[in-house]
């Protein structure tokens, strides 16, 4: 699987929009871009996948570069129970799809 | 429905006792995996099921980690003779069927397991 990386962490304001970015340079063709987040002490919770297209679903949108060398994961409207940590990740999926999570970015979503 | 579930949810074992982490994956999810999560870091690959096959053990650390599920459902992670570098979040993830490559993985709430 591709090797992601992310800044170790971010802040952002209660309401405003957090953007992460990710780089994913040597992702290959039948690799799908996912993004988890992990709050403190549960498990790691999905939040959307791609492949080329932009995607938008009721908790994000992620936006692929044309080259799908980097993706920015969107959180419209941050609220304090968006702080997690947030793992992009490159995966084929099905029987290759054991998730490779790096060490992710700290979001902090301050009132 | 029910997600997934793991108890115990904490354990603490003296250094050389044996323990067993179980799992119980959502109903009819064939693809079952188990990571490790050491403290400040990401979640590290372990195994993977397809119903009762392990296809992939690759990220067992040593062999006094084993790893099963004989029915094809419920999962039980084995460490022997536990050491204190095992301690650690373990989480388990399962999955739809095979075949559908944009596979979400859903994970329980982990076992944290410490080891004095």
């Amino acid at each position: 699987d591709a090797k992601t990386t992310q800044p170790p962490s971010m802040d952002c304001a209660e309401g405003r929009a957090a953007n992460l970015p990710c780089n994913h340079s040597t992702i290959s063709g039948n690799e799908y871009v996912y993004w988890y987040r992990q709050i403190h002490s549960q498990g790691p919770q999905y939040i959307i996948h791609g492949l080329k297209n932009n995607e938008t679903n009721e908790m994000a949108s992620l936006i692929i570069t044309e080259d799908r060398k980097s993706s920015t994961l969107i959180l419209p409207h941050a609220t304090l129970r968006d702080t997690a940590v947030y793992y992009c990740m490159a995966s084929q999926g099905g029987s290759q799809g054991n998730l490779i999570f790096g060490k992710g970015t700290k979001l902090s979503v301050k009132p | 429905g029910a997600g997934v579930s793991q108890s115990p949810r904490y354990k603490v074992a003296k250094r050389g006792q044996d323990v067993a982490l179980r799992c119980d994956p959502i109903s009819g999810h064939v693809s079952l995996f188990w990571y490790q999560q050491a403290l400040g870091q990401g979640p590290e690959f372990l195994t993977y099921f397809q119903n009762e096959a392990q296809l992939d053990k690759s990220g067992l650390p040593s062999d006094r980690f084993f790893a099963e599920r004989p029915e094809g459902s419920v999962s039980t992670l084995k460490i022997q003779r536990t050491q204190q570098e095992d301690s650690a979040v373990y989480l388990c993830a399962s999955s739809f069927p095979p075949g559908h490559m944009t596979d979400t993985q859903y994970f329980g709430p982990g076992t944290r397991l410490t080891v004095l």
